[in-house]
């Protein structure tokens, strides 16, 4: 049964970048069968796609944040990462990793989530 | 555009049916899921491929579709099913979700 545990920073000021990383096992992280994405859920809000990384390394954003987001795959470990810039108050949210299935795009396995304050 | 549309909020008596649509565009040609979100929980996948239950998922739970609408149903809706729940689509690169609807059930 595959497992994936996020970890990183609770808090992060203004402008700084936050880092992310989701260690992934019971399952090779190469498996193309799968997707690795990150999702975000503001505070009493919905959920909100990041991006999603192939074991290849092709990576996909959501156009509202592509500019900012860097999603990559740590050759030989079984970990992906996420990298947000230039961090607002707006980015404060339980962060998710996930694993999508290529076949339909249902996503069974996540994260118990992250969250991350961006504050001074 | 790419938005899937969902009640903010749907009212059930104990027993009785729930039904929470999902629209948009991009349901047309593409697979819905649908997740249960209970407060501190990470979501559950309930529904994928349309219709398709995941094993462990009560049989209560069902799913459908209809041109660029898909729609959960709860029969039997029980008091724990109270939560939110999530719509998602995905076009073998992106994937949108939902605002999300909070099933309330009383």
């Amino acid at each position: 049964q595959v497992q994936l545990q996020e970890s990183g920073p609770g808090l992060v000021k203004p402008s700084q970048t936050l880092s992310l990383t989701c260690n992934v096992s019971g399952g090779s992280i190469y498996n193309g069968d799968y997707y690795w994405s990150w999702i975000r859920q503001p505070p009493g809000k919905g959920l909100e796609w990041i991006g999603n990384i192939y074991y290849s390394g092709s990576s996909y954003y959501n156009p509202s944040l592509k500019s900012r987001v860097t999603i990559s795959m740590v050759p030989s470990k079984s970990h992906f990462s996420l990298k947000l810039i230039s961090v607002t108050a707006a980015d404060t949210a339980v962060y998710y990793c996930a694993r999508l299935g290529f076949a339909y795009g249902a996503i069974r396995h996540w994260g118990q989530g992250t969250p991350v304050t961006v504050s001074s | 555009s790419d938005e899937l549309i969902q009640p903010s909020s749907v009212s059930v008596s104990p027993g009785q049916t729930a039904t929470i649509t999902c629209s948009g565009v991009k349901l047309g040609n593409t697979f819905s899921s649908w997740y249960q979100q209970r407060p501190g929980q990470s979501p559950l996948l309930i529904i994928y491929q349309d219709t398709k239950r995941p094993s462990g998922i009560p049989e209560r739970f069902s799913g459908s579709i209809s041109g660029n609408t898909a729609t959960l149903t709860i029969s039997g809706t029980q008091t724990l099913d109270e939560a939110d729940y999530y719509c998602q689509a995905w076009d073998s690169r992106t994937v949108v979700f939902g605002g999300g609807t909070k099933l309330t059930v009383l």
